[in-house]
């Protein structure tokens, strides 16, 4: 079975700190894509940080970045100089070289200032 | 630049009833994708097409019925609505499949009475 695994209902974090939310997935597939989304309150579901599997090198977006471990089927998200727009529900996801997505259970951030 | 656009984004119906959602994918998108997202719940993958025929098919119940019109806008029809239809429907799209990032709309919120 091809799961996504998010072991962290909820985090929180002081302002400017750094944070990592957690993702584990199974799959038998070599080629797929892991995808890091952001739900704010407002519900729209917001592309974070996107990973191809075939590549070695981390990713990285301004302050959000991976930690990409394959052989341990590990994505984690880290989260860098926390601010008060990054309080969210966190979805890691993979397409598992196919068409759709499948989500883990999601990490609630929230933002202590 | 354009987002993906759906409607209605709030819809209150009575059980048994019909509902009708839309999804207007972002211009020269080519592949378009519902999710459902239950209160509380990760997004569950529906249904998926490409280029106006249907690529892909998750959980969706057989009351349920989709299809891409010639204009790639896309419709999800839902009959015999039951309690636990209520949820955020989410449509998707993305030009290449999921690699290429799906860009989602913000949702039509059903609630079924």
């Amino acid at each position: 079975a091809q799961t996504v695994t998010q072991s962290q209902p909820e985090m929180s974090v002081q302002e400017a700190e750094t944070v990592t939310l957690s993702c584990t997935y199974d799959t038998s597939e070599s080629d797929y894509y892991l995808f890091w989304y952001k739900q704010p309150p407002s519900r729209q579901m917001i592309l974070v940080i996107r990973q191809e599997a075939y590549k070695q090198q981390n990713a990285t977006e301004n302050r959000f970045s991976v930690n990409f471990q394959k052989a341990a089927k590990s994505f984690s998200l880290k989260i860098s100089d926390s601010q008060l727009g990054d309080a969210a529900m966190y979805f890691c996801a993979s397409n598992f070289g196919n068409e759709k997505l499948t989500f883990g259970t999601g990490t609630r951030l929230t933002i202590i200032p | 630049a354009a987002g993906v656009i759906q409607s209605p984004r709030h819809l209150i119906k009575e059980k048994r009833e019909t509902a009708t959602l839309k999804c207007y994918p972002i211009p020269r998108h080519d592949t378009v994708y519902w999710y459902q997202q239950g209160p509380g719940q990760d997004p569950q993958f529906l249904i998926s097409f490409y280029e106006k025929m249907q690529s892909d098919k998750g959980s969706i119940p057989d009351r349920f019925s989709a299809q891409q019109f010639s204009d790639y806008h896309s419709e999800l029809n839902m009959s015999s609505l039951e309690l636990g239809d209520s949820a955020l429907y989410f449509c998707a799209s993305s030009l290449d499949g999921p690699a290429g990032e799906l860009f989602f709309g913000e949702g039509s919120r059903l609630t079924v009475l």
